[in-house]
């Protein structure tokens, strides 16, 4: 079936580190990307989202990576804060006629004080 | 605070019931999606509305149905609830299909 970063790992960083979260997709023709936090209780956030005609993009504190060879997305973290802690999900649009998004299963961030 | 409005944010109910779970768009958005999040399963794509139109079906059960209205809010309705669908449900809205989407808080199934 389809899956999108299917290990669910635990990071664990000091306060004011830098944290990078993974996730391998599984659809080379997927050409949309995005990457939401999910706190505790909450609703997905959006974070950053990254098209395939990219690289690399920034946001504030955020960057995200796609590498297309390997099929590999990352989210960077710059001087992370206790607020980041939650957990981030990589998200794929689906290249068939729906615009639907497959999500992996999730990465839990901690953040150490 | 996404702008995506859902209701209610729990729901406590017995199986073989049928509920109905409401979500409002942000305004100006024209594209619904419904999601299921268990613990067991993930984040999954149910069905999706655009401008009131069906556009797409994920593994969405029988037992379910939804619809966009043309004020563009919509309804996830589950009946002949069983004990396997309680988890919490989601509705994202986008203002065009391929861009990002914003997720409601959710509501919180729970079948007895």
């Amino acid at each position: 079936g389809e899956s999108v970063g299917l290990h669910l790992p635990t990071l664990s960083v000091q306060e004011g580190d830098n944290s990078i979260i993974n996730c391998a997709y599984s659809n080379s023709a997927s050409d949309y990307f995005i990457w939401y936090k999910q706190e505790s209780g909450k609703g997905p956030q959006f974070i950053i989202d990254i098209r395939s005609n990219m690289d690399k993009r920034q946001g504030q504190r955020v960057t995200v990576l796609l590498n297309k060879t390997v099929k590999h997305l990352s989210l960077q973290i710059a001087a992370t804060q206790p607020g980041d802690s939650a957990v981030y999900f990589c998200a794929e649009n689906g290249v068939d006629s729906s615009y639907k998004l497959i999500f992996g299963s999730g990465t839990r961030l901690l953040v150490r004080p | 605070d996404s702008g995506v409005t859902q209701t209610p944010k729990h729901l406590i109910t017995a199986t073989g019931q049928r509920v109905t779970l409401r979500c409002s768009p942000r305004s100006g958005d024209l594209s619904v999606y419904w999601y299921q999040q268990s613990l067991d399963q993930g984040l999954q794509f149910l069905i999706q509305y655009y401008n009131g139109e069906e556009r797409a079906k994920g593994n969405i059960l029988e037992r379910f149905s939804a619809q966009q209205f043309p004020d563009l809010h919509s309804e996830l309705n589950l009946s002949s609830l069983e004990l396997g669908d309680s988890a919490l449900y989601f509705c994202a809205s986008s203002i065009r299909q391929g861009n990002e989407q914003f997720f409601g808080p959710g509501t919180r199934l729970t079948v007895l």
